[in-house]
């Protein structure tokens, strides 16, 4: 069965601090991993998407990896306006996941000034 | 910059009531997306648009829910009746030639409907 599971579920970092959100994903034949940003009460923004293990995309402060068997998501020098819940998602070429997005749970960023 | 307009914003109503979603997609794009957010989880997927044809619908209650997408353009979300557990963020999100092409999902802002 395809899934998408995220950790920590929340993390609260001090402003500057660095660290890294993991997303590890079970699909049959990955055929993209996608990261959305979620405000409270608003839809997901997309973020990167990653197609094969060993790709990299940055954005400002934002960095996504992905291997066979999990993607982080790296935030350097994270400021308060980043706070937000990040949610991994992937969509596979068999089964449930072909044509469709299956998402984790997300984590629930806080970045405290 | 083009989105993906929903409306209304929030619904309160009470169960056994009907209940109606309005979603304009992003302008051009064929695949329409209806997802549903409970409240700490990730959003799931009701159904599927490919222009105006139902691609997939397999997650889509349909006793009680039913999706439309006449002219291949917008499209409307129904719930008839709603119950307790219907309580939800309804998430539509559009791409311009769907997953399978490779393409991302644009969300819309979301309908955050409340069942009392």
């Amino acid at each position: 069965e395809d899934q998408v599971t995220q950790s920590p579920e929340a993390l609260r970092l001090q402003e500057g601090e660095s660290s890294s959100l993991n997303c590890s994903y079970t699909v049959s034949g990955l055929r993209g991993l996608f990261w959305y940003r979620q405000d409270p009460g608003k839809g997901p923004e997309f973020l990167f998407t990653l197609y094969s293990a060993g790709e990299e995309k940055e954005k400002e402060r934002l960095k996504a990896t992905l291997t066979k068997k999990e993607s982080f998501l790296h935030i350097t020098a994270p400021k308060p306006e980043d706070s937000a819940t990040y949610l991994c998602a992937v969509t596979g070429n068999y089964g449930g996941s072909q044509g469709n997005l299956i998402f984790g749970k997300g984590t629930k960023l806080s970045v405290k000034p | 910059e083009a989105e993906v307009a929903q409306s209304p914003r929030y619904k309160i109503t009470e169960k056994s009531q009907a209940v109606a979603f309005w979603c304009d997609p992003i302008s051009g794009h064929a695949t329409l997306y209806w997802y549903r957010q409970i409240l700490g989880q990730g959003p799931e997927l009701l159904v599927q648009f490919q222009d105006e044809s139902v691609v997939d619908d397999s997650q889509l209650p349909k006793d009680r829910f039913s999706a439309e997408r006449l002219k291949g353009v917008d499209s409307t979300l129904k719930i008839q009746p709603a119950e307790l557990g219907d309580s939800a963020m309804y998430l539509c999100a559009s791409s311009l030639g769907g997953l399978a092409l490779g393409g991302e999902l644009f969300f819309g802002e979301g309908s955050r409907l409340t069942v009392l």
